[in-house]
């Protein structure tokens, strides 16, 4: 079993739709990174949190340290959202000391 | 916000020559930076840690003979793939560390050998 799980793999929606990828995870953490991966492979940083809720434009992460558990949601749907989510956690102490634990990431396609 | 670039964004190489990689921390100091390789439709892996002034630490089946790694200054790491061949050909990607817990991604780099 995967340390960190995401669900779904795939998800389809249309245009204006509110969006949520759920992220799972079973090893203690220093911190939580969501990152987004376009169709030609880059990856961008979206956010990086241990703890509450953080919000930039209609992207918001939510973590929930007792549960072990952060969702990404994504108001307000576009198409240019289209890309692939991967949730990764980071490990305790000072994350020089180690790495992050990748989850498979979920694919999102927002229809026009 | 923290930025990290890399260079090339992707380079197409003759099988036998070597690329060489650069992952810079735009506007903060990295003393780590990290390493990942990504094959298509699979998830980042880890390959090997880069610290400024020392020796990288490189993960289990990944060979440091082939994979060079360079942190020579507090902005700079490099990634130099040797005599690549077409099993090379990955999307490589850096991150830096940010005080103790904070580690911001590079775009990557799209490697093809052919």
């Amino acid at each position: 079993k995967n340390e960190v799980e995401q669900s779904p793999q795939n998800l389809t929606a249309q245009e204006g739709e509110f969006i949520t990828i759920n992220c799972s995870y079973s090893v203690g953490i220093s911190a939580l990174h969501w990152l987004q991966q376009h169709p030609g492979g880059g990856i961008v940083s979206l956010f990086m949190l241990s703890s509450g809720k953080k919000k930039h434009g209609r992207l918001i992460a939510t973590i929930n340290i007792q549960e072990k558990h952060s969702s990404l949601h994504i108001t307000a749907s576009h198409p240019r959202d289209s890309a692939v989510y991967i949730c990764a956690a980071g490990s305790l102490g000072e994350v020089s000391q180690g790495n992050l634990i990748f989850g498979k990431g979920t694919k999102l396609s927002v229809k026009p | 916000g923290a930025v990290v670039s890399q260079h090339p964004s992707w380079v197409i190489c003759k099988s036998g020559t070597s690329v060489k990689i650069e992952c810079r921390s735009l506007d903060f100091q990295a003393t780590t930076m990290f390493w990942y390789r990504q094959f298509p439709k699979q998830s980042l892996m880890l390959m090997a840690t880069s610290n400024e002034g020392s020796k990288a630490t490189y993960e289990q089946g990944v060979e440091k003979d082939k994979f060079l790694i360079n942190h020579a200054s507090l902005t700079l790491s490099t990634l130099t793939v040797t005599s690549a061949h077409p099993e090379d050909s990955s999307f490589y990607i850096c991150s830096a560390v940010y005080g103790a817990y904070e580690q911001y991604f590079g775009p990557g780099t799209r490697l093809t050998v052919t």
